[in-house]
């Protein structure tokens, strides 16, 4: 079973400042065959359902600002802020679908407001 | 516009049962995977279980295999996890998602307590 860690647990960070989150997967999650890392980003607000952020590792969902942005491949994935929002206050998850049909999240990362 | 709407979460003992149900509309509901994914107090996502469209397939996360089932019925755009002998640990807040491996859709989620 491929194991999502990421980090940190928890991170505060300055209005405008950069906020960057780290998810490693136990095993590759890029596709030889097609060249796509299996990778999505999800944002959770209190009190709120999950929202896609991310998916193929980089492209971002439908009505995302493009402050927000994924990168890495094989087994190490960024999830950057570049200039974070009050409204950007939420957990994170990475969750991996290279296991397809069956699913991984990442513990999650908490982020807040310095 | 698409939504999901979960129901038929509440406080049930443990051993007992409990059927979700998450009905959709705004987009054909035949043509995708569906999931659940749950959010446990103080704990990360999980996911569930997954159905594939025609429901011939399906799959769940090892802890709850063998006691919940997932269905669905195409006609009417419905949902459904059928959980048995519950257990403290799958109390949660239930979602139902649309499934294309990432999960775009989400309901708002529907609360499971398991206690006695």
């Amino acid at each position: 079973d491929i194991v999502m860690t990421q980090s940190p647990d928890s991170l505060a960070v300055s209005l405008g400042e950069r906020a960057t989150i780290n998810c490693k997967s136990s095993q590759s999650i890029l596709y030889s065959s097609n060249n796509k890392n299996y990778l999505a980003w999800y944002q959770q607000k209190p009190g709120q359902p999950p929202k896609l952020l991310i998916y193929w590792a980089s492209t971002r969902a439908s009505g995302v600002p493009d402050r927000f942005s994924g990168s890495g491949s094989v087994t190490d994935f960024t999830l950057t802020i570049s200039s974070l929002q009050a409204e950007d206050v939420a957990v994170y998850y990475c969750q991996e679908y290279f296991s397809t049909p069956l699913y991984t999240f990442g513990q999650g990362t908490k982020l807040e407001i310095k | 516009e698409v939504q999901l709407a979960e129901s038929g979460g509440g406080l049930v003992q443990p051993g007992g049962s409990l059927r979700l149900s998450c009905v959709v509309s705004g987009f054909t509901f035949s043509d995708y995977w569906m999931s659940w994914v749950r959010l446990a107090p103080g704990k990360g996502l999980e996911w569930v279980a997954n159905i594939k469209q025609d429901g011939s397939e399906s799959n769940y996360v090892d802890s709850v295999k063998g006691r919940f089932i997932i269905s669905r019925d195409n006609v009417k755009n419905s949902l459904y996890l059928q959980m048995n002998s519950l257990r403290v640990e799958d109390t949660a807040i239930y979602y139902c998602a649309r499934d294309l491996m990432w999960l775009d859709y989400w309901g708002q989620g529907t609360l499971v307590t398991v206690s006695s």
